[in-house]
């Protein structure tokens, strides 16, 4: 079965700083997607960045970036220039190609110090 | 963008009785759509899937008879917790994928669940 594995269930970082999330997987499929979600108080879950396992080109969606490495399983988030709209949970989650269902991380809340 | 409703936001229902939470997709068509539960500060715990017209895949461990899901047409996909106990209580998060996409997914605002 594939699992999603966050290990910092809380980070927190200063205004105008960067962060890196972390996020591990295991998955015995060669294609797949990876995504990262964030959850505002609101807790609706906006989509922040997608990332095909067949590119080896990094996913950028402005400020944030992913360092995806697909033989170590590994997909963390860089959140550049962090605002104070940054503050949320994030999670982490897979799915496999032409699948339907996602495998969501336990998720890290993030904090950002004004 | 593609949005997805659910409704009511808020409901709390007495012990025993059942109560229909609604999804609906509002600008596009979903093939189909999932079911979350999310207790407090945990992830996401998928459910069930629903395609339009055809029965509810469940995951294991969710009770089908106590969760039924109806996915009656491509914009609205219902779920409905029967004979309701306090530890059903929880936040249900719906999520609508459009026809022909392989990976897009759009999440609903989510609905908050309290039995008492």
């Amino acid at each position: 079965a594939q699992t999603v594995t966050q290990s910092q269930p809380e980070m927190s970082v200063q205004e105008a700083e960067t962060v890196t999330l972390s996020c591990t997987y295991d998955t015995s499929e060669s294609d797949y997607y990876l995504f990262w979600y964030k959850q505002p108080p609101s807790r609706q879950m906006i989509l922040v960045i997608r990332q095909e396992a067949y590119k080896q080109q990094n996913a950028t969606e402005n400020r944030f970036s992913v360092n995806f490495q697909k033989a170590a399983k590994s997909f963390s988030l860089k959140i550049s220039d962090s605002q104070l709209g940054d503050a949320a949970m994030y999670f982490c989650a897979y799915s496999p190609w032409g699948a339907q269902k996602l495998v969501f991380g336990q998720g890290t809340r993030l904090t950002i110090n004004p | 963008g593609a949005v997805v409703s659910q409704h009511p936001s808020w409901v709390i229902c007495k012990s025993g009785t059942s109560v229909k939470i609604e999804c609906r997709s509002l600008d596009f068509q979903a093939t189909t759509m999932f079911w979350y539960r999310q207790f407090p500060k945990q992830s996401l715990m998928l459910m069930a899937t629903s395609n339009e017209g055809s029965k509810a895949t469940y995951e294991q461990g969710v009770e089908k008879d106590k969760f039924l899901i109806n996915h009656a047409s491509l914009t609205l996909s219902t779920l409905t917790v029967t004979s309701a106990h306090p530890e059903d209580s929880s936040f249900y998060i719906c999520s609508a994928r459009p026809g022909g996409s392989s990976y897009e997914q759009y999440f609903g605002p989510g609905t908050r669940l309290t039995v008492t």
